[in-house]
């Protein structure tokens, strides 16, 4: 089962910043927080990724709180490309598979 | 570069059938990992291979279910007698091994297979 718990759905206005949020109650220390995306009928899409620091890319930022409890994801500027589920995903790094166990996400709708 | 790549991208099969479907890893990923989404679900981790070796097999539903990678490139995951519950995206994503700084997963498109 997932470890983290998210929205089921946001809306945003296009152009506007999306910030998704993301519980990670039972996250341990060397567990990553990582973030994908997959848009409809296409295979998820790696975002992000921090343990503890904020983090940019050209993508998003990730915004990690101190007790690393809970995490956000920012989209400076949304389009409509953006539209997708948006995951995110406790990830022991490391460790022997490096699987992905994703929960049902957030539906991020941008509107125009 | 080339990404991903799976086939059949569609498949229909009647109940009881067996299918395969193949993966093709991005060139020198030595891992590779099958997912299955079922619909308005998150993608759910089936196997795991390193290189040929497949490493974690513990998300397989069943034995009917197999996965093969006999020479560490192409992978195929083999349904055995399938199911209705059996329809679903299949999903292929390969990376390279831990110890790297990013372990970034690459998606390919998938496989929709629908079992009447």
């Amino acid at each position: 089962d997932a470890k983290t718990t998210q929205p089921p759905s946001m809306d945003c206005a296009e152009g506007r910043a999306a910030n998704l949020p993301c519980n990670h109650s039972t996250i341990s220390g060397n567990e990553y927080v990582y973030w994908y995306r997959q848009i409809h009928s296409q295979g998820p899409q790696y975002i992000i990724h921090g343990l503890k620091n904020n983090e940019t890319n050209e993508m998003a930022s990730l915004i990690i709180t101190e007790d690393r409890k809970s995490s956000t994801l920012i989209l400076p500027h949304a389009t409509l490309r953006d539209t997708a589920v948006y995951y995110c995903i406790d990830l022991n790094y490391g460790g022997a598979t490096n699987k992905l166990i994703f929960g049902t996400g957030t539906l991020l709708a941008v509107q125009p | 570069g080339a990404g991903v790549s799976q086939s059949p991208r569609y498949k229909v099969a009647k109940r009881g059938q067996d299918v395969a479907l193949r993966c093709d890893p991005i060139s020198g990923h030595v891992s590779l990992f099958w997912y299955q989404q079922a619909l308005g679900q998150g993608p759910e981790f089936l196997t795991y291979f390193q290189n040929e070796a497949q490493l974690d097999k513990s998300g397989l539903p069943s034995d009917r279910f197999f996965a093969e990678r006999p020479e560490g490139s192409v992978s195929t995951l083999k349904i055995q007698r399938t199911q209705q519950e059996d329809s679903a995206v299949y999903l292929c994503a390969s990376s390279v091994p831990s110890g790297v700084p990013n372990n970034e997963q690459f998606f390919g498109p998938g496989t929709r297979l629908t079992v009447l």
